[in-house]
């Protein structure tokens, strides 16, 4: 059960958009589409932003946005805020009925 | 408001256990899958392992098997993970999640297991 693979590091300016990759294989993020995304701040419990590749939560922000093509998967924030800064990390269900998780990206607003 | 409370942590020896306990309010406990999922210091997330609504499935991840089990009382609406055989790789904040549809839409604010001599 390897981590799926996310850049360690993205950042972007205020306004622009920026794309987080997560990236498994034909058993877990090909397999299905039951990826979810979650944003961390420091010191803070994750919280879900994006849910079965592309739905958003209620009261999630719709410059959150989310999409898959094979055995990646990938989160786009548009009009980056400074709010955005935190770890974002995606989760994939997999063919063993058991969950991994993204390595975690930090996200930097310069 | 739903809200998930864990505790039970603290600090234990190599090879020792621990008991690990969420309690859960401001939904209907019983209709859901409840999960542990763990956060090393500095670290990312790991899923541990969940239970279906009756307590009749579960799954682990490997890293665990064999040496946690996940359980649920449903009439307190609590969930628990019994940890055994600890080793210093597990230590870390544990959280309880709760799991609507393959997503993990609530989650606790953890509850600190710390392994060391």
């Amino acid at each position: 059960q390897s981590a799926l693979t996310q850049p360690a590091s993205v950042s972007g300016s205020p306004g622009q958009s920026i794309t987080i990759s997560c990236t498994g294989t034909s058993s877990d993020v090909g397999a299905y589409n039951y990826v979810s995304w979650y944003q961390q701040h420091p010191g803070k419990a994750p919280e879900l932003v994006i849910y079965e590749v592309s739905n958003r939560p209620s009261g999630v922000s719709n410059r959150f946005s989310g999409s898959k093509s094979g055995n990646t998967a990938s989160l786009t924030i548009s009009g980056l805020q400074a709010e955005d800064e935190a770890d974002y990390y995606c989760t994939s269900y997999t063919r063993s009925n058991t969950y991994v998780f993204g390595s975690g990206t930090g996200v930097t607003v310069l | 408001e739903v809200q998930l409370v864990e505790s039970g942590g603290e600090i234990v020896q190599p090879g020792g256990s621990l008991r690990l306990s969420c309690a859960a309010s401001g939904f209907t406990f019983s209709s859901y899958w409840v999960h542990w999922v763990r956060q090393a210091p500095g670290k990312g997330l790991v899923w541990v392992a969940r239970i279906n609504m009756d307590g009749t499935t579960t799954n682990y991840a490997d890293s665990v098997k064999g040496r946690f089990t996940i359980s649920r009382d449903n009439a307190k609406s609590t969930l628990f993970l019994q940890m055994n055989s600890l080793s210093v790789d597990d230590t870390a904040l544990y959280y309880c999640t709760r799991a609507g549809s393959y997503r993990h839409d609530y989650w606790g604010r953890g509850t600190l297991v710390t392994v060391s001599s």
